[in-house]
């Protein structure tokens, strides 16, 4: 069956570090794979998008990376701020007029 | 430009009652797509419309559904409340091109709670 998976539990981290998420899918072959982010109570932001040829995407002190051989993807948010705190999701575009599909999401915290 | 608006915010129905929610995309975007998101489930796709057309359906049961005006507004309904219905509704427009992928914009939701 198809599954798209983001660790479930909260990733805790200090302001400064870097933060990375994982995305990882099985029985997909997407073309695309794109980032957002989610506040509570709000609707998700479009963060970044890769195609399956693009190993690797930068916007800011935001990094994406896609394997389609590991069939995973690497979100970095490089010198977090408490402000980064969010739920970040992941989701699949396997092309043409397909849907997007996502993730359950991870939850950040970072803490000053 | 203005964002996604939903419309209402918030919404308290009985078990069997039927409801209607609101979205207006961002000018110029013509795809409308609609979204249930739940803590156990997470985003799980509605329906997707395009020119006043739906294009796309998720795994969700008749009671659901949806239509798209010719100035890309769009409507869902759910008929038949079920305390399982309870979620946020969210509504997304995106630019769409043909063999291309498309960012989507959310709208804040419709948090309908159902007793």
């Amino acid at each position: 069956s198809q599954k798209i998976e983001q660790n479930s539990e909260a990733l805790n981290i200090q302001e400064g570090k870097t933060a990375t998420l994982t995305c990882n899918y099985t029985n997909y072959s997407p073309a695309y794979l794109q980032w957002y982010r989610q506040d509570p109570g709000r609707g998700p932001v479009f963060l970044l998008l890769i195609r399956e040829n693009e190993k690797e995407k930068r916007k800011e002190r935001l990094k994406v990376t896609f394997d389609t051989t590991l069939k995973q993807s690497l979100f970095h948010i490089t010198a977090s701020q408490p402000a980064d705190s969010a739920t970040y999701l992941c989701a699949l575009d396997e092309g043409g007029y397909s849907t997007l599909t996502f993730g359950k999401g991870t939850m950040l915290l970072v803490s000053p | 430009k203005a964002g996604v608006t939903q419309t209402p915010r918030y919404l308290i129905k009985t078990r069997g009652q039927q409801v209607t929610l609101s979205c207006s995309p961002i000018s110029g975007h013509r795809s409308v797509s609609w979204y249930q998101q739940t803590p156990g489930q997470g985003l799980q796709f509605l329906f997707e419309y395009f020119s006043e057309t739906q294009r796309n359906k998720g795994n969700f049961p008749g009671r659901f559904s949806g239509r798209q005006f010719s100035n890309s507004r769009s409507e869902m309904n759910v008929s038949t409340l079920e305390l399982g219905d309870s979620a946020l509704y969210l509504c997304a427009s995106s630019l769409i091109g043909q063999g291309t992928t498309y960012e989507q914009y959310f709208g804040p939701g419709t948090r309908l709670t159902v007793t």
